[in-house]
């Protein structure tokens, strides 16, 4: 079965710094990743997606992934961090023939000034 | 870009109602349209697949007679939620999708739907 991991409930960053939230993934066959950012009572916005080519994908508002094949990692990135950034944040996976989407946990991203 | 919206995006209403939610995709027509749930600090919950033209498909543990989903054109797709009781209040979420596209799914920004 198809899943998706984000280990960290929380991250906490200083405005400025680099960011990281983890993400695993567990599938049979060729993954299709995504990241998708949610803002209090609002639906998810896209931020990127990886389906084949390059294995750092660049993304919406400066954010980047870096898809590991060999660790089955797809983490989230971006080099300055802005208080603005601070939501909440969910790594997925498509379901290949169905184009459903398997949602992680979710990790809210904190940016303190 | 492609726009889901969702209407209403805030609804209370008393236990017994039955409520409805609609999803339209405003610059593209999808074929596909899901619905998904959120419970407070919590993941989605894919609750169905819409297609339209044919009958939903609902995942385990779903009641369909409790959550109706139409799918009535391309750039429509309504849940309704009936009888309504307070266990049933939550961030209803839906998204679309073009066919023949692997763009990714696009969401509407969510119903909060509380019964009192």
């Amino acid at each position: 079965a198809q899943s998706v991991a984000q280990p960290e409930d929380q991250v906490n960053v200083a405005e400025g710094n680099p960011l990281t939230v983890k993400c695993t993934y567990s599938v049979s066959g060729n993954p299709y990743l995504f990241w998708y950012v949610q803002y209090p009572n609002r639906g998810l916005q896209f931020l990127l997606k990886y389906i084949t080519g390059d294995n750092l994908v660049k993304g919406s508002y400066g954010f980047e992934a870096e898809f590991n094949k060999s660790q089955t990692s797809f983490h989230l990135k971006k080099p300055s961090a802005l208080v603005s950034d601070s939501a909440l944040y969910f790594c997925a996976v498509r379901m290949d023939s169905s184009y459903k989407l398997i949602f992680g946990s979710g990790t809210r991203l904190l940016v303190r000034p | 870009g492609a726009v889901v919206s969702q209407h209403p995006s805030w609804v209370i209403c008393k236990s017994g109602t039955s409520v409805k939610i609609e999803c339209r995709s405003l610059d593209f027509q999808a074929t596909t349209m899901f619905w998904y749930r959120q419970f407070p600090k919590q993941s989605l919950m894919l609750m169905a697949t819409s297609n339209e033209g044919s009958k939903a498909t609902y995942e385990q543990g779903v009641e369909k007679d409790k959550f109706l989903i139409n799918h009535a054109s391309l750039t429509l797709s309504t849940l309704t939620v009936t009888s309504a009781h307070p266990e049933d209040s939550s961030f209803y979420i839906c998204s679309a999708r073009m066919e023949y596209s692997n763009q990714p799914q696009h969401f509407g920004d969510g119903t909060r739907l509380s019964i009192l």
